[in-house]
Order: C-alpha cells, then structure tokens, then sequence
C-alpha cells in the first residue's frame, strides 16, 4: 500500500521568511514518482515538480527547492523568502509501478498562509 | 493549447438530487482520470479511463457514482441520489496514452455542496 503523509495542516509565516513543508511517504515499489502540487485560492492544481526515486539530487527552482532523501522516506519542499502569493494548499503525491504509475496517491495537503 | 477544463465550477444541491460534472480533458489525450478531494483530507484516486474504456474504477465509492466517456472525449460524473457526505471538490486530469499518472494535468476543480 502507498501513503503519503503531511503532518503539516496549517502554517503561517511572515513575508520574507524560509518555510519548510514536510512530506513523507510510504511504498514498497522500488521505482516511484514523487510530486508536489499547489492548489492557490482560484482552486486549479498547479504542478511544481516531478522526481524519480533514481534522483536523489536536490533541485532548486528560483525560491523553491527540494530536499530528497530516501533513507528517511521524505521530500521535504522548501521556499525561501516567501511571499504573499505562496499563500496556497500544497499536496505531496506518489506514483508507483504497483499503480502502473496511473494512481497518484496525494497527502492531506499542508494550507500556507503568508502574512504581509 | 486550452487545459483541463471542468464544469460547473462550484455546484450546490439538496441531498437526494442528482448532479453531473463535466471534465474536458485536453485534446489528444487518452488517459482521463476523476480525483476527490473531501474537506480536509487527502485527493482520492476514484477513476481512470483510457479513451471511452474504464480502466481503473477501484476509488469509485458506491453505486451513486456513474462515470461516462462517451466517444473518448469529455467525461461525465454523474451523482445520484448525491448524500451529503459527497460534498468536496472534484478533480479531472489527463493526460497522453504513454504518459500515465505521472505526467497528468489538472483542472481547476468542481466544488460540490450537498446540503
């Protein structure tokens, strides 16, 4: 079976400042996707970045970046210097080739509210 | 190149009414796959067709659930009679035949109100 947990359900923080959104997951196929995805107030999902489970370098995309670690099951997602427009629910999400990588099993989402 | 598109946006029904959702997937893909999120819980997988063939219905959650995909293009979600447990947002996601789940794209989402 396949979990993706996000103990994180709500966080606040100060514009400017770093937040670390955690991600944990569960899976006994060695070959996986995993993602993250950002649901802002207009409601769409809006696709961040797709990792495979061979890739376990870190990547950086302007203010975002992403700490992969399989030896602890995570895939933390880090902003720096946030602002007001980060303000959304962020869902972590795995897919696998039990699923036949068609399955995409979503975490509860952790809501993020950017304070100006 | 027009994204998923859903429709209606937000819809609000009594209980014991019946309500359809539309997903216009985008043109060219095969794959179409319905996820529902329930207030404050994680997205749920509930179905997967490959052009107007169901796949994968295993989230489905009763028989009040009817999916369609007539012709392989848009698709339907039919509630019926919708309970008030029914009520989150409703995704639909497509993508290309050889793409599966991992390079699907989302709509904005049908918010269902069952009161």
């Amino acid at each position: 079976a396949q979990k993706v947990t996000q103990a994180q359900t709500e966080i606040s923080v100060v514009e400017k400042e770093d937040v670390t959104l955690d991600c944990v997951y569960e899976t006994r196929d060695t070959t996986y996707y995993l993602f993250w995805y950002k649901q802002p107030p207009s409601g769409e999902l809006v696709f961040l970045i797709r990792r495979n489970s061979f890739d376990e370098q870190n990547e950086i995309s302007g203010r975002y970046s992403w700490n992969f670690q399989k030896s602890t099951s995570s895939f933390n997602f880090t902003i720096t210097a946030s602002q007001v427009v980060d303000s959304a629910v962020y869902f972590c999400a795995l897919s696998s080739n039990s699923g036949g990588y068609q399955k995409v099993t979503f975490g509860t989402g952790t809501k993020l509210q950017v304070i100006p | 190149e027009a994204g998923v598109t859903q429709f209606p946006s937000h819809s609000v029904i009594e209980k014991g009414q019946t309500v359809t959702l539309r997903c216009d997937p985008i043109s060219g893909h095969d794959n179409l796959y319905w996820y529902r999120r329930v207030m404050g819980k994680e997205i749920k997988f509930l179905l997967h067709f490959v052009k107007e063939s169901k796949q994968d219905e295993s989230g489905m959650p009763n028989n009040r659930f009817l999916a369609e995909r007539t012709g392989g293009t848009y698709s339907t979600l039919k509630v019926q009679p919708a309970e008030l447990e029914d009520s989150g947002v409703y995704f639909c996601a497509s993508s290309h035949l050889d793409r599966g789940g991992t390079e699907a794209f989302f709509g904005q989402g049908t918010r269902l109100t069952v009161v």
